[in-house]
């Protein structure tokens, strides 16, 4: 397709199991951004890549959080050990350059129960 | 950390009529942005502004990048049923190395139109 793809679009999970949240960006944007938004709350930055590379990673929460990118195309934020706490919609954009230029997908609803 | 202080957090309008809300922060933003997220879906950027004191419209949408470059407001004229949605605004800041990849959200305005 044309947009960001994300998937799943929803993944229940037990507390303590492993996930992986997949992303699609657009073709040939060399940008991709996650960000996490919480019920009743805006988004909120986990991780940058340029490329296949993260200048920053400052966002993610915890050492259980972790991305890569492959390819300079499709990434997936792992999350292990999955808490309640980490119950949330995760959003994935991609730009050719700036994040005032990101296009985001729609989302993976996260529940772990 | 940075924020964006959005509000109000939640309006309720009649059809027709017109709709303002605002960010504030402490810190500068080099661009203010405003977004559209209807459920189940990711945020679609409705207007984007890059200079202080910058007054931008799209259809009924119309946007300004505070002189300060601390505050922005959108305004919805003439509010119809289908602008119902969580309005977002967010900004970017230049970093050390003279990047700006990093969005801050505001918490968003939930808006309901009553037919």
């Amino acid at each position: 397709g044309a947009g960001v793809s994300q998937s799943p679009s929803n993944k229940v999970t037990e507390k303590g199991k492993d996930v992986e949240l997949r992303c699609d960006p657009i073709s040939g944007h060399t940008a991709l951004y996650w960000y996490r938004q919480s019920l009743g709350q805006g988004l909120e930055f986990l991780i940058y890549f340029q490329g296949n590379s993260a200048p920053d990673k400052s966002g993610l929460p915890s050492d259980r959080f972790s991305a890569e990118r492959t390819g300079g195309s499709v990434s997936t934020l792992t999350i292990q050990r999955t808490q309640q706490e980490d119950s949330a919609v995760y959003l994935c954009a991609s730009s050719r350059r700036t994040a005032s230029e990101a296009f985001f997908g729609q989302g993976t609803r996260l529940t772990v129960v | 950390g940075q924020q964006l202080n959005q509000s109000p957090q939640s309006m309720f309008i009649q059809e027709g009529e017109d709709v303002s809300m605002n960010c504030t922060s402490s810190s500068i933003f080099n661009t203010w942005l405003w977004y559209k997220q209807d459920p189940g879906e990711g945020p679609v950027l409705l207007i984007a502004l890059y200079k202080a004191g910058e007054l931008t419209s799209n259809g009924r949408l119309t946007a300004q990048f505070g002189i300060t470059r601390k505050d922005s407001f959108l305004n919805i004229s003439a509010s119809i049923p289908s602008d119902v949605g969580i309005y977002f605004c967010a900004g970017t800041r230049l970093n050390s190395g003279g990047s700006n990849y990093k969005l801050t959200f505001g918490k968003g305005t939930l808006l309901t139109v009553n037919p």
